[in-house]
């Protein structure tokens, strides 16, 4: 069985920094490509990030483009979205997402003072 | 920057027909899928490449194609089937776009 579990959510006073993660599982993790996406309270979804199978391709959204790094682990099976200076907007639950048909339940992230 | 175009509410009584459109300049080149969300849950894959469902969501649901707009349709509606419906599809560089989101809400 596909599972996707998120962890590194939290609060964060804006300007700060946090490192999501997400641990793959009843797949061969290393053959597929993996994204990010979120979506803030009462909002619809935003495409975030995405990362190749060997990590060597990665897209980013101009809204975290130069704040966030994505970034994977294929030994240990591990996808990792390194978010720094974080603005109030960047407050979402975030999703780790295989192909669209597999979602993780998400991990909550709350900037504010 | 590439939008897709969706109502942001539709309501219709249990066991008619509920039709969410969505609209995209390169939807008549790119697939597109959609997702339903309920509350308080990630989102669930309904429809993908424009018309295919995956293994185990219910033959009442399904997509279609014309153009520049996709259309989820939903036969039968039930109770349960109250939730948020997502459309998305891919730009130019193949980056994923989402619409606003669909409430549907079940008379």
């Amino acid at each position: 069985e596909v599972q996707l579990v998120e962890s590194g959510g939290g609060l964060v006073q804006p300007g700060g920094s946090l490192r999501l993660s997400c641990l793959a599982s009843g797949f061969t993790f290393s053959n597929y490509g993996v994204h990010w996406i979120r979506q803030a309270p009462g909002k619809g979804l935003e495409y975030v990030s995405a990362i190749s199978e060997n990590g060597t391709s990665t897209f980013y959204a101009d809204s975290v483009r130069g704040r966030f790094t994505i970034s994977r682990d294929n030994s240990k099976n591990t996808l990792h979205l390194q978010m720094s200076s974080l603005r109030p907007d960047d407050t979402a639950m975030y999703y780790c997402v295989l192909s669209g048909l597999y979602w993780g339940q998400g991990t909550l992230v709350t900037v504010s003072s | 920057s590439y939008e897709l175009t969706q109502p942001p509410s539709v309501s219709v009584s249990p066991g008619q027909t509920a039709r969410i459109t969505c609209y995209g300049d390169e939807l008549p080149n790119q697939f597109a899928y959609w997702y339903q969300q309920k509350s308080g849950q990630a989102p669930v894959l309904l429809i993908y490449k424009d018309n295919q469902r995956p293994s185990g969501i219910p033959e009442r649901f399904s997509g279609s194609s014309s153009g520049t707009t996709v259309t989820l349709t939903i036969s039968g509606v039930q109770a349960e089937d109250e939730a948020d419906y997502h459309c998305q599809s891919s730009d130019s560089s193949a980056a994923w776009v989402f619409g606003g989101g669909t409430k549907l809400t079940v008379l």
